[in-house]
């Protein structure tokens, strides 16, 4: 069965405390993955799309990558503003083209 | 920015009702698709939207459930007669393309969080 699995399920931060999450996936046929944010009561937001191993991707204090088995979500310097649950999905292809498969998601807190 | 909309936020519904969660995808959109994400559990796929027709299902979507693109702006999921079970947000989202790029990912609307009881 297809699995993503995200770690750690929380990590708390002081406010400039660089550190990385995790998102490992057991799929056979990747075509994306995804990096949301989701704020309490809200939506997922949309943050990045990796494709292939070796890809990078940067926004603001966030950077994205890919291996073959994993991603990472680097966090720099991180500001209280950046507290969320990160999630990680993934597309697979094959039949299931349209789906994305989520990860439960790692709680970040950035305190002042 | 253009944003996928869901109506209502909150649905409160005794089980054995029908209940129809509301949606407005970004205007140029053409997939659209239903997740549902039960308190401290992953967010899973329901069903996605093309054309008219249901392009994918999980094995949730079942015959209790139903969606519909009444006319050119809604998105509705249906619930037939919910059941216990059934309580959970619901997360409405579409994307411009079928291939999504960076450029084209899937928008998430807030949700409507659906209570039965």
């Amino acid at each position: 069965e297809d699995q993503v699995t995200q770690s750690p399920e929380a990590l708390r931060l002081q406010e400039g405390e660089s550190s990385s999450l995790n998102c490992s996936y057991t799929v056979s046929g990747l075509r994306g993955l995804f990096w949301y944010r989701q704020d309490p009561g809200k939506g997922p937001e949309f943050l990045f799309t990796l494709y292939s191993a070796g890809e990078e991707k940067e926004k603001e204090r966030l950077k994205a990558t890919l291996t073959k088995k994993e991603s990472f979500l680097h966090i720099t310097a991180p500001k209280p503003e950046d507290s969320a649950t990160y999630l990680c999905a993934v597309r697979l292809s094959g039949g299931s083209n349209y789906k994305l498969t989520f990860g439960k998601g790692t709680l970040l807190t950035v305190n002042p | 920015e253009p944003e996928v909309t869901q109506t209502p936020s909150h649905q409160v519904t005794q089980m054995g009702q029908e209940v129809i969660l509301r949606c407005v995808p970004i205007s140029n959109h053409l997939y659209f698709y239903w997740y549902r994400q039960i308190l401290g559990q992953k967010v899973e796929f329901l069903v996605s939207f093309y054309n008219n027709e249901i392009s994918e299902k999980s094995e949730i979507f079942d015959d209790q459930f139903s969606v519909e693109r009444p006319d050119g702006s809604n998105f509705t999921l249906k619930i037939r007669s919910t059941k216990l079970e059934d309580s959970a947000m619901y997360f409405c989202a579409s994307s411009e393309r079928f291939w999504l790029t960076s450029n084209q990912p899937q928008h998430f609307g807030d949700g409507t969080r659906l209570s039965i009881l």
